[in-house]
């Protein structure tokens, strides 16, 4: 139980364009998903928690107009960035909250490798 | 703040051999803390947590770890180590007034070598 999926796995686009990726919890309603950024050999950077039919709440230094994320159902999340450029390939991690105890773990999902050129 | 430290970037040990993957933390109250281990290319595993209660927590795959207050550690055991445990452990640790926000170590790769 507790898979959450993102997809695409992997996307190259051309600087300029705009990319969505999905997160999904599968087997569960997730009222709260996280998006998370890693870069190589660094850790994963919180950038913005996203809350079923809310806006989302970003963390200090995300741009908001450019990271657009839409959590439109109970399983499904999207980010969305906008005018891409190179210094936003990243590894893009999302992960889904399930509800009731404050002490649950946060699932994650596989990850989606994002590359401009 | 909350934060964690991961002192190695990387532990080497040979294959049925005890390891350590060390982890510390820096938490103004008490710390909810948890490992997770992250193979190439995939999303977080959670290995285990602690909360409160017993200091020795166990979790999956064998792994296990120590909550030592006094040293302000929870580092990541596991008695005999496998080829498979090989992948990059993270230790984090939550944010006591938001629970959904949580700090990340840097990450240590662990090499398991037959």
């Amino acid at each position: 139980g507790a898979v959450v999926s993102q997809h695409p796995s992997w996307v190259i686009c051309k600087s300029g364009t705009s990319v969505k990726i999905e997160c999904r919890s599968l087997d569960f309603q997730a009222t709260t998903m996280f998006w998370y950024r890693q870069f190589p050999k660094q850790s994963l950077m919180l950038m913005a928690t996203s809350n079923e039919g809310s806006k989302a709440t970003y963390e200090q230094g995300v741009e908001k107009d450019k990271f657009l994320i839409n959590h439109a159902s109970l399983t499904l999340s999207t980010l969305t960035v906008t005018s891409a450029h190179p210094e936003d390939s990243s590894f893009y991690i999302c992960s889904a909250r399930t509800s009731g105890s404050s002490y649950n773990e946060q699932f994650f999902g596989p990850g989606t490798r994002l590359t401009v050129l | 703040a909350q934060s964690v430290a991961q002192p190695e970037d990387q532990v080497n040990v040979a294959e049925g051999n005890p390891l350590t993957v060390k982890c510390t933390y820096s938490v103004s109250g008490n710390p909810y803390l948890f490992w997770y281990v992250q193979y190439p290319n995939r999303g977080l595993q959670f290995l285990l947590k602690y909360i409160t209660g017993d200091n020795l927590v166990k979790g999956s795959y064998g792994f296990e770890a120590e909550f030592n207050k006094s040293q302000t550690s929870f580092h990541l055991k596991k008695p005999s180590a496998l080829v498979s445990d090989s992948a990059l452990y993270f230790c984090a640790v939550r944010d006591l007034y938001n629970f959904n926000k949580f700090y990340f170590g840097s990450g240590t790769k662990l090499n398991v070598k037959p």
